[in-house]
């Protein structure tokens, strides 16, 4: 089936606009991560979902970054009033459950850049 | 809080060469290791994951070692191909969320 995908591949925005990014998770998968990667560097953890549940948005780097998942299944990254520290490629990970015996299964990434 | 370091930052052998990329992690206590492949502008590709309770793992001409108690993690590529060039990135899966390295960047010459 269908792997993880991430609309849109690339965003350009300018500094202080809204950008909002999807995600659409493998069919069935009850978890769902977002990761944001810097150039150069490895994916950081920004939060996860179970099902429509948010149960840790601690990597969140501030107030103008939200994130959602309404029904359990597609979610929407958005980041208000965006700056240039937040150009990175945005990825989207999905698994069966939660714990780290379930393996995660990555998007393609949205590529942010922020002029 | 666990912190994951890989050691090169970057690779560049000739084509047919075995290699080894090094991943070292400060909390013992790591729940599974997981090591992955991103190709330039694709997401990530799992390549070997290694259970806390296992010493190591292999695919193919992939052979991945974890030693807890020295908080490192080996992979061993055997035979490199050009098509093995790409950025290698080693995990701590965590109980949730993963913790990455920053990466192996590998160029395979021809």
């Amino acid at each position: 089936g269908a792997g993880v995908s991430q609309s849109p591949r690339y965003k350009v925005a300018k500094r202080g606009q809204d950008v909002a990014l999807r995600c659409d998770p493998i069919s069935g998968h009850v978890s769902l991560f977002w990761y944001q990667q810097a150039l150069g560097q490895g994916p950081e953890f920004l939060t996860y979902f179970q099902n429509e549940a948010q149960l840790d948005k601690s990597g969140l780097p501030s107030d103008r970054f939200f994130a959602e998942r309404p029904e359990g299944s597609v979610s929407t990254l958005k980041i208000q009033r965006t700056q240039q520290e937040d150009s990175a490629v945005y990825l989207c990970a999905s698994s069966l459950g939660l714990s780290g015996s379930y393996e995660q299964y990555f998007g393609p990434g949205t590529r942010l850049t922020v002029t | 809080k666990q912190e994951v370091t890989q050691i090169p930052a970057a690779l560049s052998v000739p084509e047919g060469e075995n290699l080894v990329l090094n991943c070292s992690f400060t909390d013992s206590a790591i729940y599974n290791l997981q090591w992955f492949r991103q190709d330039p502008g694709k997401g990530l590709t799992s390549l070997l994951l290694i259970q806390s309770s296992q010493r190591e793992q292999t695919s193919g001409r992939l052979n991945a070692s974890l030693d807890k108690s020295s908080g490192r993690s080996t992979l061993y590529i055997a035979a490199s191909q050009p098509g093995d060039s790409a950025t290698y990135l080693c995990a701590d899966t965590g109980r949730r969320a993963l913790t990455f390295g920053s990466g192996t960047r590998l160029q395979v010459q021809p």
